[in-house]
């Protein structure tokens, strides 16, 4: 079965770091994409970045390319989604989720959609 | 970036009624990769279709989906309880990858 698992519920201040992590289970791990997604309170889906565990290729929406910093373990099976010095406006439910993949003609690894979702972590950040 | 704008906002139906949720792209996707999630209160969304009109594993057939270019719609046949939820489109044709803003569907 299938399974990506998040750390826990975080509480943090402005301005301190933070490091969250999705552990994958029940598949191959390094064959497919991780993505994050944010949601804000009562609001809708954010795609943020995604990355391949084989070699670590990370690609970042616009809005978040400099904001988060997303890595991969693969010897743990653990994706992670970190922030530096972190803002009110950070304070959000993340999602990992896995995304399926097709090889192109010119045999890229092209991701998808995504199938399978971690059960989220809120972060909350406040003074 | 292609923006995908979700009508209507809020769709107040009853149970056993017919629901049709619309995803309209400000430019083509490509490939009709468009894909369709639920998401109900508390939990994390669940893939419905991807492809535009393929139902993801387990889905009831109650759920399809279809179009093409720039129009997209998810139709219910008929609503069962469990299917109040917010639903998601969602384009992973060209990066960025973004989502619709979503429509409720509640219980009228």
């Amino acid at each position: 079965e299938v399974q990506l698992v998040q750390s826990g519920a975080e509480v943090k201040k402005p301005g301190e770091s933070l490091k969250i992590s999705c552990k994958g289970s029940g598949y191959s791990f390094t064959n497919y994409w991780i993505g994050w997604v944010r949601q804000m309170p009562g609001r809708g889906l954010e795609w943020m970045g995604i990355i391949h565990p084989r070699d670590s290729d990370t690609r970042y929406s616009p809005s978040f390319q400099g904001q988060v910093t997303i890595s991969v373990d693969k010897s743990i099976s653990t994706a992670y989604l970190q922030w530096s010095s972190l803002k009110a406006s950070d304070t959000a439910m993340y999602y990992c989720a896995r995304l399926l993949y097709y090889y192109n003609s010119d045999g890229y690894n092209i991701p998808l959609h995504f199938d399978y979702w971690g059960q989220g972590t809120l972060v909350t950040v406040s003074s | 970036e292609i923006v995908l704008t979700q009508s209507p906002g809020t769709l107040s139906l009853s149970p056993g009624e017919r629901a049709t949720l619309s995803c309209r792209a400000s430019q083509s996707v490509s490939s009709s990769y468009l894909a369709w999630y639920q998401q109900k209160p508390g939990q994390a969304p669940r893939l419905l279709i991807f492809g535009a009109s393929s139902r993801a594993t387990d889905i009831p057939d109650r759920f399809s989906g279809s179009g093409s270019g720039t129009d997209f719609t998810l139709t219910i046949t008929r609503l069962e309880p469990e299917d109040f939820a917010v639903y998601y489109c969602q384009q992973y044709g060209s990066s960025p990858r973004t989502f619709g803003q979503g429509t409720k569907v509640e219980i009228k």
